[in-house]
């Protein structure tokens, strides 16, 4: 049962533009989004997270939308640049859980 | 800064030999520790976390066990390798139970 789920693979997209990774969940109780940027054979790094108290973070070139009601969040990435080429991974959690739920990950390619 | 480390980086094992992939965490204490799998074409899968030093929860059966013999090392081990068990393990930290996770670099298993 896939409880996070990234139902793109892949998205290609220009230098420049606007990339958006999309994440649904099913669990209403997850109450914590994060998502996570990883190159080939290193580890995940953190990017950016959401509580379910809010329903918009910006850092920086990246945002983060939450839609509670629709069970689905979103990472933008304005300017879309070549080095953020990399795979990346939603994840949720609920409350006081240990577990973190990961989706299946997208494979972003930004070309020139 | 925390910092957290995983070797070997790579590692290839015949079926039926012994495992132990160590991690370490500097710069903080009294981590909560996770090991995840990340197998091919797959998201990331939670196999263990650990609260405290001798504390481990495990998140699905297999043929893997975890150990925490200190505060900030984290081992994963297994008696017999399967080919299974071949993927890309992951180590991970965070401050507290559902706090963000950071992950370590991750070790290549390739079991033959």
């Amino acid at each position: 049962d896939q409880q996070v789920k990234q139902n793109s693979p892949s998205l290609s997209v220009q230098e420049g533009r606007i990339s958006i990774l999309n994440c649904d969940y099913t669990n209403s109780m997850f109450d914590y989004f994060l998502w996570y940027k990883k190159y080939p054979a290193e580890g995940p790094t953190f990017l950016i997270s959401i509580s379910s108290i809010k329903d918009k973070n910006e850092d920086g070139r990246f945002t983060v939308f939450l839609n509670k009601s629709a069970k689905h969040l979103s990472l933008h990435i304005v300017p879309s640049q070549p080095g953020d080429s990399a795979v990346y991974f939603c994840a949720a959690s609920a409350g006081t859980a240990s577990k973190l739920t990961f989706g299946t990950g997208t494979r972003l390619q930004v070309t020139l | 800064s925390q910092t957290i480390h995983q070797w070997p980086a790579t590692l290839v094992q015949p079926v039926g030999s012994p495992l132990s992939l160590e991690c370490t965490v500097e710069g903080t204490s009294n981590p909560n520790l996770y090991w995840y799998r990340q197998a091919a074409g797959r998201g990331l899968q939670l196999l263990f976390y650990s609260v405290g030093i001798g504390q481990i929860s495990s998140e699905v059966p297999q043929n893997l066990s975890a150990s925490r013999p200190q505060d900030r090392q984290f081992i994963l081990s297994s008696k017999k390798l399967l080919l299974s068990d071949s993927g890309f393990y992951l180590c991970a930290w965070s401050g507290r139970v559902g706090d963000t996770q950071y992950f370590g670099p991750g070790t290549r298993l390739t079991v033959l």
